[in-house]
């Protein structure tokens, strides 16, 4: 059982450039969030889906697009990429139900790291 | 003001001692209240979950909520240098999953 997978690990990026960051569960969850962490900044929520379909903006969705096709694949589009979107960026999947708001655990990938020169 | 607010730390103990880790928050919305750690270059992990007020006990750790101080606590007991890590409390209220900015604890051996 993979869990959370997260390609690529490391990345770097020129100014101007774009890149996907491929993220994948396997465990039928129907939530996905896409988090970057800053130092000391703690996680920052950039978009979230609740199922195959359907996406919302976080808390710092600017610079960023998402997509969700399939229950299991939300890739994180970055267009333009510029230096403050140097950062981890961690995907995470959950399971929610809508009748009992029973909250479960969410699982991240291992992360990737991502510097723009 | 920030939803969650905790202090970035670092929080230096040495091995036996017992750890507070503190988080406040502004919405009383939130519903569930957790604690995920982290360790270096990893994703975080969930290490306790509550619902609402009151204790909840899992071996060494002890997570507290009190809704009517918007205050939750971690308290590891008998901490081990393998405790080492960045802890992040988090908590959500129907889709919206907030975190704290974690406190990195180290323990010495």
């Amino acid at each position: 059982n993979a869990g959370v997978t997260q390609t690529p690990k490391f990345r770097i990026l020129k100014i101007g450039q774009s890149m996907t960051l491929q993220c994948a569960q396997d465990m039928n969850h129907n939530y996905m969030y896409w988090y970057r962490q800053d130092p000391g900044m703690g996680l920052k929520l950039i978009y979230y889906s609740v199922g195959a379909g359907i996406t919302d903006k976080g808390e710092v969705p600017n610079g960023y697009n998402v997509s969700r096709s399939t229950t299991e694949d939300f890739p994180l589009r970055l267009e333009l990429a510029a230096p403050s979107q140097t950062s981890v960026y961690f995907c995470a999947s959950s399971s929610h139900r809508r009748q009992r708001l029973v909250n479960t655990e969410a699982f991240f990938g291992q992360g990737t790291r991502l510097t723009v020169v | 003001q920030k939803e969650v607010e905790q202090d970035p730390g670092p929080l230096s103990v040495p091995e036996g001692a017992i750890v507070s880790l503190n988080c406040t928050y502004s919405n009383s919305a939130f519903q569930y209240f957790m604690w995920y750690r982290q360790y270096s270059r990893k994703g975080p992990e969930l290490l306790m979950y509550t619902y609402s007020s009151g204790n909840k006990e899992d071996g060494r750790f002890t997570a507290q909520v009190d809704k009517s101080s918007k205050y939750i606590s971690l308290f590891i007991r008998d901490s081990q240098p393998s405790d080492s890590a960045t802890y992040l409390c988090a908590m959500n209220a129907f889709q919206k999953l907030v975190f704290g900015t974690g406190t990195r604890l180290l323990v010495s051996p």
